[in-house]
């Protein structure tokens, strides 16, 4: 299936900074970008996702972004809050097309 | 979404026996999967479990160390056989809404092998 390389793998930002997590892709028939949030304890739950055919998506402070041409999509937290500390991971339909191949993830903490 | 709901939450258990985990939808879905998740790693599809049929296994996982049923379109298990403390991870059931694209996950069975 498809793989996707995930930076950074540790991310630590301050309360009220933004944060932004990147995802690469080598397969250009790729055509669905869901991210999830993981949080201590629980399944990975998706935030926020997005298909090919638009370049930018906004869920209140988060954002999905996708540069189809370079082959990355990446994920804008604005305004981080304590609770947004969580393991996140972007993903990429496997061969099947249903199942996902997920990125080795980013912790991300927002110190108060 | 669907809601997903695992048994059991955590378990542990002793080298050499076997755990059967199950997944309990709230809806019929076509596509149900199992992950696994190692310690402080990402997921990793173990296989496909398919309505009346034998699961389609991913590269590196047999039928024989990870049996896995789906019955009808709301329930599957999957065993852990024999198990080692290799075999220590979070398995994670997952289900496919049609045409959504998305996964939506129950919180998982935490397993330790002593």
């Amino acid at each position: 299936g498809e793989n996707v390389e995930q930076h950074p793998s540790t991310l630590s930002v301050q309360e009220g900074d933004s944060a932004v997590i990147k995802c690469t892709y080598s397969d250009s028939a790729s055509n669905y970008f869901p991210w999830y949030k993981q949080e201590l304890g629980k399944g990975p739950q998706l935030i926020i996702d997005i298909r090919s055919n638009v370049g930018e998506k906004k869920d209140q402070r988060i954002a999905v972004t996708l540069n189809k041409t370079a082959k990355h999509f990446s994920l804008h937290i604005t305004e981080t809050q304590p609770e947004d500390s969580a393991v996140y991971f972007c993903a990429l339909p496997g061969n099947s097309g249903y199942a996902l191949n997920f990125g080795k993830g980013t912790s991300l903490l927002v110190t108060p | 979404s669907a809601v997903i709901s695992q048994k059991p939450s955590r378990d542990i258990c002793q080298r050499g026996t076997s755990l059967t985990i199950q997944c309990q939808v709230d809806s019929q879905v076509t596509m149900m999967f199992w992950y696994r998740q190692q310690p402080g790693q990402s997921l990793t599809l173990i296989a496909t479990a398919n309505q009346g049929s034998e699961a389609t296994y991913e590269s590196g996982f047999v039928i024989d160390k990870f049996p896995i049923s789906r019955p009808n379109l709301t329930f599957s298990t999957l065993t852990v056989s024999n198990m080692s403390p290799e075999d220590s991870s979070i398995y994670l059931c997952s289900v496919a809404e049609q045409g959504a694209g998305a996964l939506h996950f129950g919180n998982g069975t935490r397993l330790t092998v002593t």
